[in-house]
Formats: structure tokens, sequence, C-alpha cells
């Protein structure tokens, strides 16, 4: 156990819907990321935030957005879903701001089946 | 810019078998390098890291060394065991940016019993 926690576990939705996914990081972790991992494009990293700002932004689709909360959970929001985002959804959590420095944990993550 | 390339699978090995993964990167500057490694239904969980030249991170059994020259950071273990079947993830990341790591694609390995 990572002490990340995501959910929902699974979620099945139809095309032209917006979900959200919910992160909570390790207590006292202020980093959160966000990855996508699909099998045609792997891992991609989406998203970063620290201590509630954004720090670096990856292959993100305008139809996603992300924010960190003051008590430092994340949400995740698609909209506008396909198909093609179907995928499995990290998040990972993280003591430092930069990415190489510290470990990154992962949570279980969420798969999205859009139908 | 930076880039991680890791040996396609899925890779079969019976158990004791000695393992090898290959892994090369380009990088700008002196990046981490990391690998990864994902259980079935289960997030990824850091295998091992090494932050500079000839620098060996190792745990569990595996290992793998920081090569400059070569670009590489290949993972090697001695004597696998069924429970090492998972994918693995070679990644790097610029030490003094916050942005991300990069990932490879992932290796499957199946070890038979």
């Amino acid at each position: 156990d990572s002490g990340v926690t995501q959910t929902p576990k699974h979620l099945i939705t139809a095309t032209g819907q917006r979900v959200t996914l919910r992160c909570s990081p390790r207590s006292g972790d202020l980093s959160v990321y966000w990855y996508q991992q699909s099998l045609d494009q792997g891992l991609q990293f989406l998203i970063h935030y620290y201590n509630g700002e954004e720090r670096a932004k990856g292959n993100i689709l305008e139809r996603f957005s992300a924010q960190q909360f003051p008590d430092l959970h994340s949400e995740l929001n698609l909209s506008s879903l396909e198909l093609g985002d179907s995928a499995l959804y990290f998040c990972a959590s993280s003591e430092s701001i930069l990415a190489g420095s510290y470990e990154q944990y992962f949570g279980p993550g969420t798969r999205l089946t859009v139908t | 810019g930076n880039s991680v390339t890791q040996m396609e699978g899925p890779v079969t090995l019976s158990e004791e078998a000695f393992l090898t993964i290959n892994c090369t990167y380009t990088a700008t500057g002196y990046p981490s390098l990391f690998w990864y490694v994902q259980y079935p239904g289960e997030g990824l969980q850091l295998l091992l890291k090494a932050t500079k030249a000839d620098d060996k991170g190792s745990n569990k059994g595996f290992e793998a060394t920081y090569r400059k020259e070569t670009t590489s950071f290949h993972l090697e273990k001695g004597s696998v065991q069924v429970s090492d079947s998972a994918v693995y993830f070679c990644a790097l990341s610029d030490p003094n940016r916050d942005d991300k790591i990069i990932f490879g694609k992932g290796t499957r390995l199946h070890i038979l019993p």
C-alpha cells in the first residue's frame, strides 16, 4: 500500500460526458502528479501540482483540467469524453517539488472506459 | 528532448534464469535514472534509482548501473522468481527541473515455474 488513494477504481461512461477522478496523496506529500496509461501511448505525464499550484503540464488535452485543493487532494476533470480517452489514470505523490529528487508514490489507478 | 527506449516484451524466462532488460536514454545534462515495477492490477513502485554516472542502484536482487558513456541503465537480476513477473519501466528525470518523469514504454516479464 503506497498510501495514495484514488477513487473511483472503475468508471464507465459514454462519449461526450464529463467525469472527475479524485486522488488523495500520502500524508505530508505536497506534490501530486497525474499520468495516463494506455496501450498505445504508454505512460504519459499529464500535470503536476505542488501545494495547490500548477507546476508543469505534459501531454494534457484542453478538455482535461485538474486542481489541487487546500487539503492537498487533487481532482482530474475530463470532459467531452472520446473513445480514445479510455485508459488507466494514475496519480502519484511526492514530498518534493522536484520530480527526480524524491520517490513518487503511485496510487492504484482509476480505469476509465468510454463507450 | 529527453527520451527513454527500452526493449520490447514480453520477455519470458524460466525461474532462476538471468535477467537483463535493456534501457537507453537521450537527455541533455545529467538526468536521474529509475526503474519502476508494476505488478498486475497495481500502480507503479520505484524499484531502484541512480542519480549520477557510475552509480549502481539495487533493490530486491535487481541492479542497474548508470553508464553515461553508453547512455544506458540496463536492469539485471541473477536469478529470477515467479513473483518477479510484472511490467518494468525505465524512466528519467532532470533533477533540476520540477516538470516530470519520462517513462519508457515498459517491458512485460513472465517467469515460468
